[in-house]
Order: structure tokens, then C-alpha cells, then sequence
């Protein structure tokens, strides 16, 4: 099993930075299997990056993903308010899915 | 657009048999992909498992042993079992889409919450 470690545990940042969130796999992931989502409370979780950089639906392109073999990130250009929530990485290799424990990102 | 909407019992006794049920709108259960994940409160996301109609029925591991998922065409449905439950069951289980890969979830219920408790 692939075990996804999301590192910091939370952001504390003001509208306008920039926030770096870390993925990191316990074994190489293929860049296809990568997948970021955003939850916000009293909701289900939403796609926002697939494919490690593809971004889904709907996304504003101050939302982007990289990375490649066993890091992972994803960054908020321009954080909004609308941006506070919890976000998770997934992975998908060999039938079995993973989620990292997520990082929390707030806005002061 | 294609939404899911999970159902059913909002508790269950321990040792009994957990049963939801996933209907699809606005597209053919038969089209994709759809799996079950859950989150205990306050915590993180597990996913249960996948199944396709033209293709394979895949168990997260921990879980395999007490998990069955099938597919009611005729209902347009998806359904979860999971056998003997105890505490560590209570969370919300939501149904999700498999995305453009296959491996990402680009649709999601609104989650059911289930408790097991006597």
C-alpha cells in the first residue's frame, strides 16, 4: 500500500500569497494517478487536479499541480477567502486508492 | 449533468450489516466506474472500493473480507454491504465517479452519515 504523507498538517496565510501544499508518496506514483481535492465542511470533497497538473471542471487556474515520482504539490496562486478548507492528495496504483491525511489552509 | 444521491439508514447495531444504496441521475450507472468512500468526523478520506459493470470489482484490502458492491441497472443503482460492523464504521459514506482516468473521483454524492451504535 502506498502510504501518502501531506505535509504542513495546516497553513495559516492572508488573502493574496501563495500556499505550497506537499504530497509525498512512500513509493513512486505514476504521474497519471495523482489527484488533489478540496473539502470544505458539510461537504462532499471536490476534484480540483487530476493526472498530477490536469485541472478539472470549473477550476480558476490560480490552482495547479506538479510533481513527479514521490513529491507532489499543489499551489494557490492568489489565495481567497473561498479557499479556506482542508485539501487531500490521492493516488490510484494497482486497484488499491490512497488518500493523504490532508493539510488544512486558513485564511487570516 | 450526472449526479449521485447514497441512502439509507442513518444507524446500524453492531455486528449487523451496514446497506446503502447510490442512484444515479442523469446518466447510465453502466457508464463508468463508481466507487464507495467514507470519513469518519473530523478525519480523513478511505476509499472502500470500485466497480464497474463491464469490468472488475475491486475491495480496498482492510476491508475485503466484510465489503460487497453491486450494480442495479434496472434502478440505475449502486449498492454497498458491509457485514459485521462495529464502532470504527461510523463515518459518512459518499459514492463518487471515476473521473477521465479512471483513477480520480469527478463526481460525489452529498455523503449519508451511518452510526453504529446499539
Amino acid at each position: 500500500e502506498i502510504v501518502l504523507t501531506q505535509s504542513p498538517g495546516t497553513l495559516s496565510l492572508s488573502p493574496g500569497e501563495r500556499a505550497t501544499l506537499s504530497c509525498r508518496a512512500s513509493q513512486s506514483v505514476s504521474n497519471i494517478y495523482l489527484a488533489w481535492y478540496q473539502q470544505k465542511p458539510g461537504q462532499a470533497p471536490r476534484l480540483l487536479i487530476y493526472g498530477t497538473s490536469a485541472r478539472a471542471t470549473g477550476i480558476p487556474d490560480r490552482f495547479s499541480g506538479s510533481g513527479s515520482g514521490t513529491d507532489y504539490s499543489l499551489t494557490i496562486s492568489r489565495l481567497e477567502p473561498e479557499d479556506s478548507a482542508m485539501y487531500y492528495c490521492q493516488q490510484f496504483l494497482t486497484s488499491l486508492v490512497t488518500f493523504g491525511g490532508g493539510t488544512k489552509v486558513e485564511i487570516k | 449533468q450526472v449526479q449521485l444521491q447514497e441512502s439509507g439508514p442513518g444507524l446500524v447495531k453492531p455486528s449487523e450489516t451496514l446497506s446503502l444504496t447510490c442512484t444515479v441521475s442523469g446518466g447510465s450507472v453502466s457508464d463508468y466506474y463508481l466507487n464507495w468512500i467514507r470519513q469518519p468526523a473530523g478525519k480523513g478520506l478511505e476509499w472502500i472500493g470500485r466497480t464497474y459493470i463491464r469490468g472488475t470489482t475491486d475491495y480496498n484490502p482492510s476491508l475485503q473480507s466484510r465489503v460487497i458492491m453491486s450494480i442495479d441497472t434496472t434502478k440505475n443503482q449502486l449498492s454497498l454491504r458491509l457485514s459485521s460492523v462495529t464502532a470504527a464504521d461510523t463515518a459518512i459514506y459518499y459514492c463518487a465517479r471515476a473521473g477521465a482516468t479512471g483513477r480520480e473521483f469527478d463526481v460525489w454524492g452529498q455523503g449519508n452519515l451511518v452510526t453504529v451504535s446499539s
